[in-house]
């Protein structure tokens, strides 16, 4: 089955500057990858999600690219801000079978001032 | 409704009690998991049901953990004879085909 590998676990920027978040899945066969955000106490809410037919999308500060045939998807957020401090988690699946979501441990972000 | 819903919100129980998570998804989501996660920590599948196909179990910790999901919509998680380890927040979501929507979850404290 799918494995979703995400990295780093922790991850402290200065404010105003970029962060990467990168995950790497193990079935070829995947073909949508979401990411969500989950602030403390929250639920989880997906910020960006990319389908395996393109390779980048970007949704104001944040971008998500896709390499398939390293078979690894990033999260870039640019100029970053305190309200980005949160838990990311990138996910995969194959959607047009319905199969599970795979989700990846999760990065804590800290937005340092 | 608007979205997914759980109940109850809290739920203290004290070892060796039996629980009931129940999970509202949104109207013709035919896609529906349970997810447990522990203070700081990620994810943890529990269970997934799709349409009219056999679950898959695979994410239950052990035989105590059951689920079930009632025609197509609601879906109970049982937890028999609790124990410490089981206190967690437990998150339901729901989907069809792409995005999942998460509800609020239920926190689960068992003394």
């Amino acid at each position: 089955g799918e494995n979703v590998e995400q990295h780093p676990s922790t991850l402290s920027v200065q404010e105003g500057d970029s962060a990467v978040i990168k995950c790497t899945y193990s079935d070829s066969a995947s073909n949508y990858f979401p990411w969500y955000k989950q602030e403390l106490g929250k639920r989880p809410q997906l910020i960006i999600d990319i389908r395996s037919n393109v390779g980048e999308k970007k949704d104001q500060r944040i971008a998500v690219t896709l390499n398939k045939t390293a078979k690894h998807f990033s999260l870039h957020i640019t100029e970053t801000q305190p309200e980005d401090s949160a838990v990311y988690f990138c996910a995969a699946s194959r959607v047009n079978r319905d199969d599970k979501i795979i989700f990846g441990k999760g990065t804590r972000l800290h937005i340092l001032p | 409704g608007a979205g997914v819903s759980q109940s109850p919100s809290n739920k203290v129980t004290e070892k060796g009690k039996d629980v009931e998570l129940r999970c509202d998804p949104i109207s013709g989501h035919t896609a529906l998991y349970w997810y447990r996660q522990s203070l700081g920590q990620g994810l943890e599948f529990l269970i997934y049901f799709q349409g009219n196909s056999a679950p898959d179990k695979s994410g239950l910790p052990s035989d105590r953990f059951s689920a079930e999901r009632t025609g197509g919509s609601v879906s109970t998680l049982t937890i028999q004879r609790t124990q410490q380890e089981d206190s967690a927040v437990y998150l339901c979501a729901s989907s069809s085909l792409r995005e999942q929507f998460f509800g609020p979850g239920t926190r689960l404290t068992v003394l």
